[in-house]
């Protein structure tokens, strides 16, 4: 079976540019989650959906980030507009209990703005 | 704010020895998770240990769970240098959020 697919692996832009991150989960699962890696700041939680709908935002750093899960098998991850300080790597992740299980994760986009 | 911290933030060892890493974390958990992430890849799960087990084996890992002390230990046996990747526990925050939250990692060094 396919992993969780991110997509695009890399991405530059520039500053105030819109900046769209993919992700398909794994067939079947039911909890998806964004992090944000960094150096100074590790694995960040942005928000996690479950069934398709956003449970926790608190994570999501301001309103220039958003995410959105139209249906079961894709979410996407948008900076507008994106910022240098937003250079990181992003994590897609999804399991099937939430906090019980194992979290599989993609192998991340990284972003930098310049 | 961090609610796993791993200790040390690096380790360097020769193959063959043994690699000991802990983590710390501050409120009640259902659940703790051991992660391993290889230099520029995504996030491989190890181990889950549930806050009623005091130890867990997976091949060479042996995870230990202290609830008292709140903290966790990950021991890797005859270490290669394969194993070489940084290791993140996860903990949820107990009661019904499902949110996981990692610390900043350990660094492990294998030397040929």
């Amino acid at each position: 079976d396919a992993g969780v697919i991110q997509s695009p692996r890399h991405e530059v832009t520039e500053m105030g540019q819109e900046v769209t991150l993919r992700c398909k989960p794994i067939s079947g699962h039911d909890y998806l989650f964004w992090y944000r890696q960094t150096m100074m700041r590790g694995l960040e939680l942005l928000i996690y959906f479950n069934n398709n709908v956003p449970i926790d935002d608190s994570g999501m750093p301001e309103d220039r980030f958003s995410a959105k899960m139209p249906n079961a098998s894709f979410s996407t991850l948008k900076i507008q507009p994106s910022e240098p300080r937003d250079s990181a790597v992003y994590f897609c992740a999804s399991n099937t209990r939430g906090r019980d299980g194992e979290l599989f994760f993609g192998e991340g986009s990284r972003l930098t703005v310049l | 704010s961090q609610q796993g911290e791993e200790d040390p933030q690096a380790l360097s060892i020769q193959e063959g020895e043994n690699a000991t890493m802990n983590c710390s974390y501050k409120t009640s958990i259902n659940n703790l998770q051991w992660y391993r992430q290889n230099s520029g890849r995504g996030l491989v799960h190890l181990i889950l240990i549930r806050s009623n087990e005091r130890e867990k084996h997976s091949g060479r890992l042996r995870v230990t769970l202290d609830t008292s002390k709140k903290s966790s230990s990950l021991l890797i046996t005859a270490s290669r240098a394969a194993d070489t990747a940084s290791y993140f526990c996860a903990t949820d925050e107990g009661g019904s959020n499902y949110k996981l939250t990692f610390g900043k990692g350990t660094l492990l060094t294998v030397n040929p």
